[in-house]
């Protein structure tokens, strides 16, 4: 158990609707990562929040976005939801000091209908 | 240009023999460091060793070991007496120290499968 929890764990919906996918990192971690890991795509980096100010972002589309609460906990929202979409989310977070690591949640597996 | 580069899809690998799986890396940042992860069928990611670009000797955990060549920008998992629970995908992965976030970039993975 990595300590990073992830709701939900399965989400089926249909094409054009809105999810929200919800992250608490560890304990004591102020940096979330959100990553999407589909079959052609690998591991890509969605976007970074240190503390709840955006610290980073990659390949994340405009219908996406996401934010980072004053507890901590992040999420990550998709809306105009296309068949592409389809993937398994993954919340990171990492420690202040160490060399790195991320601790990845078990993932949010969206299918998209 | 691939930051990360897995160059081995799949790779089988007879139980209790040692495996290398191949990671190169593309940077101009000197200060980096090299992660590798395993995810089972299950799905979630385990991050197995750490490597930074400046530690001396090549970082060892357990039965992971990880080859740092840096002059030909390779980082390669050597598992040593492998297990059936060793099957799994296998993703080399990279931070950059000059990036404004210290965001993980990941390679496209090598599944490993362990015969008994």
């Amino acid at each position: 158990d990595s300590g990073v929890t992830q709701t939900p764990k399965h989400l089926i919906t249909a094409t054009g609707q809105r999810v929200t996918l919800r992250c608490s990192p560890r304990s004591g971690d102020l940096s979330v990562y959100w990553y999407q890991q589909s079959l052609d795509q690998g591991l890509q980096f969605l976007i970074q929040y240190y503390n709840g100010e955006e610290r980073a972002k990659g390949n994340i589309l405009e219908r996406f976005s996401a934010q980072q609460f004053p507890d901590l906990h992040s999420e990550l929202n998709l809306s105009s939801l296309e068949l592409g979409d389809s993937a398994l989310y993954f919340c990171a977070s990492s420690k202040r000091g160490g060399p790195g690591e991320l601790f990845f949640g078990e993932g949010s597996r969206l299918t998209v209908l | 240009a691939q930051k990360i580069t897995q160059t081995q899809p799949g790779m089988f690998v007879q139980e209790k023999e040692a495996v290398t799986l191949d990671c190169t890396y593309d940077t101009s940042d000197p200060s980096y460091g090299l992660f590798w992860y395993k995810q089972p069928s299950s799905g979630e990611m385990i991050f197995l060793i750490y490597q930074g670009s400046y530690d001396q000797q090549n970082a060892t955990e357990g039965r992971y070991s990880l080859n740092f060549q840096k002059a030909r920008k390779s980082a390669n998992l050597v598992i040593s007496a492998s297990q059936l629970g060793d099957s799994a995908m296998y993703f080399c992965a990279m931070r950059e120290d000059n990036n404004a976030g210290n965001m993980l970039t990941f390679g496209g993975g090598t599944r490993l499968m362990v015969k008994p």
